[in-house]
């Protein structure tokens, strides 16, 4: 399973884009870039997920380098309900979630 | 998106005991579905991964005997804590997936305290 590297924590001003970086240099060509978040003691929530191209939904941005080897989750306009631990996941062929340590974002009023 | 549902979402038991927690998928089918175990500040640890009509798959350093998982029909799945003891109190979460290669989405998470 591809295994990815995130900064354990991040702050944002309320209001501001809030940009959280994925490392995943051994994914494979086939394998999606899953992010989801938690807030304190509830389950997991998806927000979007990408192969090659950007994504965009409702909630967040998804860049993709050209290569592959990282992406970026952007939070357009951050809230405070926004606060939480964002997880990059790597969707291997075993199609297991595998959670790695994520990032606590917290926004900043 | 779609809507996982988990029950309980406390339970208390006595040592030696044994809990079950139910899994269910409200408007979709579940083909598969995850079992993860997360201690406080930690992050997801999968525990197992189960599909509909067939033994589960444990993770390694998982007890099958003492976390027993049934996944009878595409909506449902339980975990059942078989002689629960002090250190099975954690947080546990269910996720449940359509078809392979999509989002998962999760339930809300049972958080279980044996005394």
């Amino acid at each position: 399973d591809a295994k990815t590297t995130q900064p354990p924590s991040m702050d944002c001003a309320e209001g501001r884009a809030a940009n959280l970086p994925c490392n995943h240099s051994t994914i494979s060509g086939n394998e999606y870039v899953y992010w989801y978040r938690q807030i304190h003691s509830q389950g997991p929530q998806y927000i979007i997920h990408g192969l090659k191209n950007n994504e965009t939904n409702e909630m967040a941005s998804l860049i993709i380098t050209e290569d592959r080897k990282s992406s970026t989750l952007i939070l357009p306009h951050a809230t405070l309900r926004d606060t939480a631990v964002y997880y990059c996941i790597v969707l291997s062929g075993t199609y297991k979630y595998i959670f790695g340590t994520g990032t606590r974002l917290k926004v900043l009023a | 998106g779609a809507v996982v549902s988990q029950h309980p979402s406390r339970v208390i038991c006595k040592s030696g005991t044994s809990v079950k927690i139910e899994c269910r998928s409200l408007d979709f089918q579940a083909t598969t579905m995850f079992w993860y175990r997360q201690f406080p500040k930690q992050s997801l640890m999968l525990m197992a991964t189960s599909n509909e009509g067939s033994k589960a798959t444990y993770e390694q350093g998982v007890e099958k005997d003492k976390f027993l998982i049934n996944h009878a029909s595409l909506t449902l799945s339980t975990l059942t804590v078989t002689s629960a003891h002090p250190e099975d109190s954690s947080f546990y979460i269910c996720s449940a997936q359509g078809q392979l290669n999509t989002e998962a989405f999760f339930g809300q998470g049972t958080r279980l305290t044996v005394v």
